[in-house]
């Protein structure tokens, strides 16, 4: 079965530190979210992504923040300079879209920890 | 905003025995209300789920309700079992392809 998986599974940086988080989705997918979970708090929508740029993004993912398509099958979540409340497992999404299916996909997540 | 409220955040029932949880949502343009189950470590599965025009849906030992007038929604494990243990999030959408909000999660415990 089709799968959205994720790298790193765990990311330790200094704060103040660049990091990217890699997804690779389903690969007949045509949008794509990152959402974050701060430990044992509901998990937080960060951005859309479809066509190659944002479609909705939340108030958390501010300029520190950006999102890419480098790829037919990468999508990345950069953040620029890490602050200690960064720290929280990413969870990468994706969904076929409206004639496929609109049900979104979870990867395993990357927990990413900033000290 | 859009908010979405669960509860209880643990729940710990005897296996075999139902567990139910349930939530509200505060937009009334949802129209799509997906249920994902956690389990440590992983990401948030999606078991069953439920759009607007429907009031109950069910798959085995799990059913889900909606009651678009009072804007609540439920969902029921009958029979249940120690691999039902985790944390489950109910969450809701408003149009296809948006983002998904979660609730806060409750967290199933079965006792044998």
């Amino acid at each position: 079965e089709p799968e959205v998986t994720q790298t790193p599974s765990h990311q330790v940086t200094q704060m103040g530190q660049e990091v990217i988080l890699r997804c690779v989705p389903i690969s007949n997918h045509l949008y794509f979210y990152w959402y974050r979970q701060i430990l044992g708090q509901k998990v937080e929508f960060l951005v859309s992504f479809y066509n190659n740029e944002i479609s909705e993004k939340s108030e958390i993912f501010d300029d520190q923040f950006s999102v890419e398509r480098p790829d037919g099958s990468n999508f990345t979540l950069k953040i620029r300079s890490t602050k200690l409340e960064d720290s929280a497992m990413y969870f990468c999404a994706s969904s076929a879209g409206s004639y496929g299916g609109d049900e979104q996909f979870f990867g395993p997540g990357t927990r990413l920890t900033v000290l | 905003g859009e908010n979405v409220e669960q509860h209880p955040s643990t729940l710990s029932v005897q296996e075999g025995d139902s567990a139910v949880i349930k939530c509200t949502y505060s937009d009334s343009a949802s129209n799509y209300f997906p249920w994902y189950k956690q389990e440590l470590g992983k990401g948030p599965q999606l078991i069953i789920d439920i759009r607007s025009n429907v009031g109950e849906k069910k798959d085995q030992r799990i059913a889900v309700t909606l009651n678009k007038t009072a804007k609540h929604f439920s969902l029921h494990i009958t029979e249940t079992q120690p691999e039902d243990s985790a944390v489950y999030f109910c969450a809701a959408r408003y149009s296809s392809a948006s983002k998904i909000i979660f609730g806060s999660g409750t967290r199933l415990s079965i006792r044998p």
